[in-house]
């Protein structure tokens, strides 16, 4: 079966230029989940949603983030515009329910010069 | 908000000995889950405990759920450089009842196993 399935792996890219980031769930699942990972602050959940309708945003940095999930097998985590402290890897998961144990795809790292 | 700790930061051991790392908070929990991140992959879990006292075994881990729910640990007994990786506790806290609890992930443990 595939996983969780993330795009692009790697990005690197001028600070003041629009990053999107792109995931794939697994099919069948419900809830979808955009993670942040630094050495400072660790894993830093963004965004999930259930059923493509966000549930939990507070996690959002600011306004130059958003993400979007136009339908069950597609979402996207947008930067507008991108700064240097954005750099980081970022994790897209997915699981059947919001309280079932999440799959990870393998993480888009991105580098903002 | 809740204060999660887990220790230690860093350990580097060689093959074959045995270790134990943990996950404690000020909070009470309603699960928690354990994960294991290699370099360049996204965290795999490992296990969920959920009962307070609860003992589960997954070959040479034992994963602990501390009686009050508020701390677990992880006990590899023999390491093996296969081990090595970042481990990640995410205890889970119930959301009005729904099935939305939210995880929230540790710093981890930076597991290294030397041959």
């Amino acid at each position: 079966d595939a996983g969780v399935i993330q795009s692009p792996r790697h990005e690197v890219t001028e600070m003041g230029q629009e990053v999107t980031l792109r995931c794939k769930p697994i099919s069948g699942h419900n809830s979808l989940f955009w993670y942040r990972q630094t050495m400072m602050r660790g894993l830093e959940l963004l965004i999930y949603f259930n059923n493509n309708v966000p549930i939990d945003d507070s996690g959002m940095p600011e306004d130059r983030f958003s993400a979007k999930m136009p339908n069950a097998s597609f979402s996207t985590l947008k930067i507008q515009p991108s700064e240097p402290r954005d750099s980081a890897v970022y994790f897209c998961a997915s699981s059947y329910l919001g309280g079932q144990p999440q799959h990870f795809g393998d993480g888009t790292r991105l580098s903002i010069l | 908000t809740q204060l999660l700790e887990q220790s230690p930061q860093f350990l580097s051991i060689q093959e074959g000995e045995n270790l134990t790392v943990y996950c404690n908070s000020s909070s009470v929990f309603s699960s928690l889950q354990w994960y294991r991140q290699e370099p360049g992959e996204g965290p795999v879990l490992l296990v969920t405990v959920v009962t307070g006292g609860e003992v589960k075994k997954l070959k040479r881990l034992t994963f602990q759920f501390g009686d009050a729910r508020k701390d677990s640990s992880l006990h590899i007994t023999a390491a093996q450089p296969g081990d090595t990786g970042l481990y990640l506790c995410a205890p889970r806290t119930s959301a009005g009842g729904t099935s939305y609890g939210k995880l929230t992930f540790g710093q981890g443990t930076i597991l290294t196993v030397h041959p």
